[in-house]
């Protein structure tokens, strides 16, 4: 059983469009993150979720919108894509609003941007 | 602000010990975290030290001094299959703020 799903894996799309990135935990945490990963691998937070609540929102343009429309759930909904949004975008959930201490981590979409 | 820093790449043959070094500048410090990250792969938590000393997992070891702000991830025995890219990660709050990585090589 997967702990911390999103789908899609891979995600080619044309600039302009509109895509999404679904991610699924079944670990029972209550905090939730959006982490984008450049060329050069840095990983960058772009959004907290705790209880479906959103706590950090890290100077992401507002294109990005995530939704939480439950715990186990956090989606990335993202608008007119730009070629600079390509990247790989984890998913990851945490055990309680302290962070915890590890981290889960999604397998990652590698989303291209042509 | 908050920063991290950590060497870019290392380089180590099969059966050395390796010393990955992280240095830290931030406010609302809970713990150092280490996380390994194939290509390819998601980021796997190694190890997460609170307080100053060294923690031993296997043939990985962590260690905090909160004082000097630093932190390293330490690989003995090494394998092929622990090349791969190593992040310290600073437990802040809600979040996690990740290092820029140390791509580690393991040479035959």
């Amino acid at each position: 059983d997967t702990a911390v799903s999103q789908t899609p894996k891979y995600l080619v799309t044309q600039m302009g469009n509109d895509k999404s990135i679904k991610c699924e935990q079944n670990l029972g945490h209550d905090t939730m993150y959006w982490y984008k990963q450049d060329s050069k691998k840095f990983l960058k937070i772009m959004f907290s979720y705790n209880n479906k609540e959103l706590i950090i929102n890290e100077t992401v343009p507002n294109r990005f919108s995530p939704k939480s429309p439950d715990k186990a759930h956090l989606n990335l909904h993202i608008n007119s894509l730009e070629l600079g949004d390509s990247a790989v975008y984890f998913c990851a959930s945490s055990q309680d609003e302290q962070g915890g201490t590890e981290a889960f981590f999604g397998q990652g979409t590698r989303l291209t941007v042509v | 602000g908050q920063s991290l820093e950590q060497p870019s790449e290392v380089t180590a043959v099969e059966g050395a010990i390796v010393q990955i070094n992280c240095t830290y500048q931030t406010s609302g410090f809970y713990g150092l975290s280490w996380y390994q990250q194939h290509d390819g792969g998601a980021p796997t938590f190694l190890s997460y030290n609170a307080l100053d000393g060294l923690e031993e997992t296997g043939r990985f070891s962590s260690f905090l001094s909160r004082s000097d702000s630093y932190g390293y991830l330490l690989l003995q025995e090494l394998q092929m299959k622990d090349s791969a890219s190593y992040f310290c990660a600073v437990l802040r709050g809600q979040n996690f703020v990740f290092g820029p990585g140390t791509r580690l090589s393991v040479l035959p």
